[in-house]
């Protein structure tokens, strides 16, 4: 199993340009999550799909959109980028829901480290 | 809302004992988790607890004090792998999605 695969590892944009990052998990997991890590910033939610065909913002979800394609798929769009989205964006994935209130431990990609100029 | 308080940095000798506290102010408190973070690399899972007391897994403990809001990562015989950020994260009662503190750099010396 691979886990949680994301793409690319690295990208530079220049201001007002778009891209999608890409993330998959092959856990058969419900919900997945995308956050954003700056330096002394800790982990910041910015949308998270608790299941298949439902997403919802977090703590930071301005400036960016969010698409679950299906159970393994969840993609996060900058459709106009600017140099405050310059940061490292991991995607996780968890049980979820169905998984009851046990600990919904998160499994981590590797993360995408985002430049924007 | 949630926070979470935690040092920026710990510093700590090979083979010695370090204590990592996190203090959380979060409505409808339903449990804490810590999750280890490499410089460089994902952060993975530690433990959790929902429930007061030490949770011991290998070298690494983790301690929860509901009425004083406060939790603590243990790590016994340092090694210098042990180097890397140590974030707690609380979750609330109802949610499943946890609010991550700002994490805590670990350098261990020889």
């Amino acid at each position: 199993n691979a886990g949680v695969t994301q793409t690319p590892k690295f990208q530079v944009l220049k201001t007002g340009q778009s891209m999608t990052l890409q993330c998959a998990q092959d856990m058969n997991h419900n919900s997945m999550y995308w956050y954003r890590q700056d330096p002394g910033m800790g982990l910041r939610l910015i949308y998270y799909s608790a299941s298949e065909g439902t997403t919802d913002k977090g703590e930071v979800p301005n400036g960016y959109n969010v698409s679950r394609l299906n159970k393994r798929e969840f993609s996060l769009r900058l459709e106009s980028a600017a140099p405050s989205q310059t940061s490292v964006y991991f995607c996780a994935s968890s049980e979820g829901l169905a998984g009851g209130f046990s600990y919904n431990e998160q499994f981590f990609g590797p993360g995408t480290r985002l430049t924007v100029l | 809302g949630q926070s979470l308080e935690q040092p920026s940095e710990v510093t700590a000798v090979e083979g010695a004992i370090v204590q990592i506290n996190c203090t959380y102010q979060t409505s409808g408190f339903y449990g804490l988790s810590w999750y280890q973070q490499h410089d460089g690399g994902a952060p993975t899972f530690l433990s959790y607890n929902a429930l007061d007391g030490l949770e011991e897994t290998g070298r690494f403990s983790s301690f929860l004090s509901r009425s004083d809001s406060y939790g603590y990562l243990l790590l016994q015989e340092l090694q210098m792998k042990d180097s890397a950020s140590y974030f707690c994260a609380s979750r609330r009662r109802g949610s499943y999605i946890p609010t991550f503190g700002r994490g805590t750099s670990l350098i261990v010396h020889p």
